[in-house]
Parts: structure tokens; sequence; C-alpha cells
């Protein structure tokens, strides 16, 4: 298994000001994930974060909107740029907990966003 | 592309019931299946892992299946409690260390 911190929990920014995120993982991990949860909604993706390499962004999401740091095997930053009132949403990071042969998706207690 | 739908998207059930909750697929080359727990405001904690080569798992009372060839999941709670009251998601990946792709979830509610 995997333990996931973030930081912060929570956060109210003004518009047009930039929030980064912290995800800490207990292990040393070769991918992680950050989604993004809509109010009422389910998960989305936003990106894969691999150490050592940029990394890829899902459809609809782009690189200077939410740039990502993967610095080493158990650290993430996402940075959501330049907020608007429709960035409010939950910010989880997760990883895959690969042992022994099995593959099982472990998530951070997530980072509830609000933006005015 | 993989797609995941759940049924019901709410529901509310008087305390002791047992239930089910449903969750389907698109693409039967799923690699594996979670179940999460989410309470409000809150991040996912992790319930059941099925993989593509189980045909189900048992945590206490609950119990998830996988039928690859139908597409489906169901999530089987035994004598619901009101601290069951949560979202319940699930999830598909179609390879390891790959991310999930998650239904829209179902908001159950446990009356006592």
């Amino acid at each position: 298994s995997a333990v996931i911190s973030q930081k912060p929990s929570r956060d109210i920014c003004q518009r047009g000001t930039s929030l980064t995120i912290q995800c800490q993982v207990d292990s040393q991990v070769t991918m992680m994930f950050w989604y993004r949860q809509q109010p009422g909604q389910s998960l989305t993706l936003i990106a894969t974060a691999n150490q050592g390499s940029e990394a890829t962004y899902e459809s609809g999401f782009v690189i200077d909107k939410f740039p990502i740091s993967r610095p080493n095997l158990t650290f993430s930053t996402l940075t959501v740029s330049n907020m608007s009132p429709e960035d409010s949403s939950i910010y989880l990071c997760s990883v895959d907990g690969a042992s022994g042969g099995l593959s099982e998706q472990y998530f951070g207690p997530g980072t509830r966003l609000t933006v005015t | 592309k993989q797609e995941v739908t759940q049924i019901p998207a709410a529901l509310s059930v008087p305390e002791g019931e047992n239930l089910v909750l449903n969750c389907s697929f698109t693409d039967s080359a799923i690699y594996n299946l979670q179940w999460f727990r989410q309470d409000p405001g809150k991040g996912l904690t992790s319930l059941l892992l099925i993989q593509s080569s189980q045909r189900e798992q048992t945590s206490g009372r609950l119990n998830a299946s996988l039928d690859k060839s139908s597409g489906r999941s169901t999530l089987y709670i035994a004598a619901s409690q009101p601290g069951d009251s949560a979202t319940y998601l699930c999830a598909g990946g179609n390879s390891g260390n790959t991310p999930l792709v998650f239904g829209k979830g179902t908001r159950l509610s446990v009356i006592a």
C-alpha cells in the first residue's frame, strides 16, 4: 500500500491568482496521477506525471494552465494557474501501489479549492 | 476508450437492508476494477480491488464481483449501517500503472 499526503487540504483563492498543490508519497513510485473532481461530478484525469520526463496531459488540460513538477520518486506538485471560479474543485493525486504483481491505486485526501 | 457507468445514481435504504450497486464498463479487456468510497468533501478510500483474472473479492460485509464478458461489476453490501452512507465509485484500469476511468458514482444513504 501507499500513504499519500496533500497540501494544502483546502484553500480559498481570488480570481487570477495561482495555487500550487503538493503531493507526497511514503514510498517511491514511478507514476503519479492528478485528477480533478468538480462539484457533484466524478473524477477526471488531468495528467500523468512520470519522474524525469514531462507530464502527459489529457484532452482539455494544458501545461500552461496546470503545470506539473515531478522532481523525485516521492513528490509532485500541480499548479492551478490564473484561476477562475470554474477551477473550483477537489484536486486529488494518486499512485499505483503495485506490489507482488498486483496493481492498486491509492489516493491522497484531496485539496478542496474554491475560487472567488 | 474505456467508459464506466454506475446505476443507480442515488439510493436510499433502511438500516439492515442488503443492497447491490451496479457498475458497467465498455472495454472487456479491463485489467482491474476498483471500488472506492468517498465521504462528502473527502478523498477516496479503496474498498476492493478485483484483478481481471478474478471473479470476486470480499472484505467484511462487502463483496465485489467482476464479469468481464458482460462488462459488469457489482458491489454487494450486507446488513447496511448508517455509517455506510457515502458515495461509492467504481473505476477500471486497462493495464497496470495507468490511470483509472471512473464512473459517476452512486450516492448511498442508509437511514436509521
